[in-house]
């Protein structure tokens, strides 16, 4: 199956600091990513949308301005999250969609971000 | 999407069946079942899919009642390392929306 990777795969930053995120597809070109967000003991939250090339698409309640999303190309989307505090302490998971034809999502293996 | 209900936890001797279940009864006809599981600290991992027949592959089988209301996932030798959660999904085939996770099922197979 595809792949999907994440780097890094754990992180600790200190309060109001800002960490990046990257997510890439290894073997396919991926025009949609995800980015979601899990609570301990918690489900997969979709934070927001991003196609390649254009502005991400935001749930509700995430702000667009702390989580910042990137897709430049299609094998590549970003997520920043700026000046974090210890609340934003997650694990972050990206998912990606591969080009129109097929809609199956691939997952990466997620990274554990820790705000001190 | 259909809103699928699954028990919150299950547990399951090592080399026996588990038979995860999901009710769907809202599903529509054009909306496949998805599962999905996580290990812990990793991320989600495609299991299987169906629309209306049953589905076998190297994991695990899938079977849909005839009415489409609900189904059961079948790991049929469960190991230690299938603990995880388990995610029903409903969702059009073809569909751009992405998936969207309820609180799943907590299988925890036991020695």
């Amino acid at each position: 199956g595809a792949v999907v990777s994440q780097h890094p795969s754990r992180v600790i930053c200190k309060s109001g600091t800002s960490v990046k995120i990257e997510c890439r597809s290894l073997d396919f070109q991926a025009t949609t990513m995800f980015w979601y967000r899990q609570f301990p003991k918690k489900s997969l939250m979709l934070m927001a949308t991003s196609n390649e090339g254009s502005k991400a698409t935001y749930e509700q309640g995430v702000e667009k301005d702390k989580f910042l999303i990137n897709h430049a190309s299609l094998t590549l989307s970003t997520l920043t999250v700026t000046s974090a505090h210890p609340e934003d302490s997650s694990f972050y998971i990206c998912s990606a969609r591969a080009a129109v034809g097929s809609y199956e999502q691939y997952f990466g293996p997620g990274t554990r971000l820790t705000v001190t | 999407d259909a809103k699928t209900t699954q028990p919150p936890s299950m547990d399951c001797a090592e080399g026996r069946a588990a038979n995860l279940p999901c009710n769907h009864s809202t599903i529509s006809g054009n909306e496949y079942v998805y599962w999905y599981r996580q290990i812990h600290s990793q991320g989600p991992q495609y299991i299987i899919h169906g629309l209306k027949n049953n589905e076998t592959n190297e994991m695990a089988s899938l079977i849909i009642t005839e009415d489409r209301k609900s189904s059961t996932l079948i790991l049929p030798h469960a190991t230690l390392r299938d603990t995880a959660v388990y995610y029903c999904i409903a969702l059009p085939s073809g569909s751009a929306r992405q998936l969207t996770f309820g609180s799943g099922t907590q299988l925890t197979v036991l020695p």
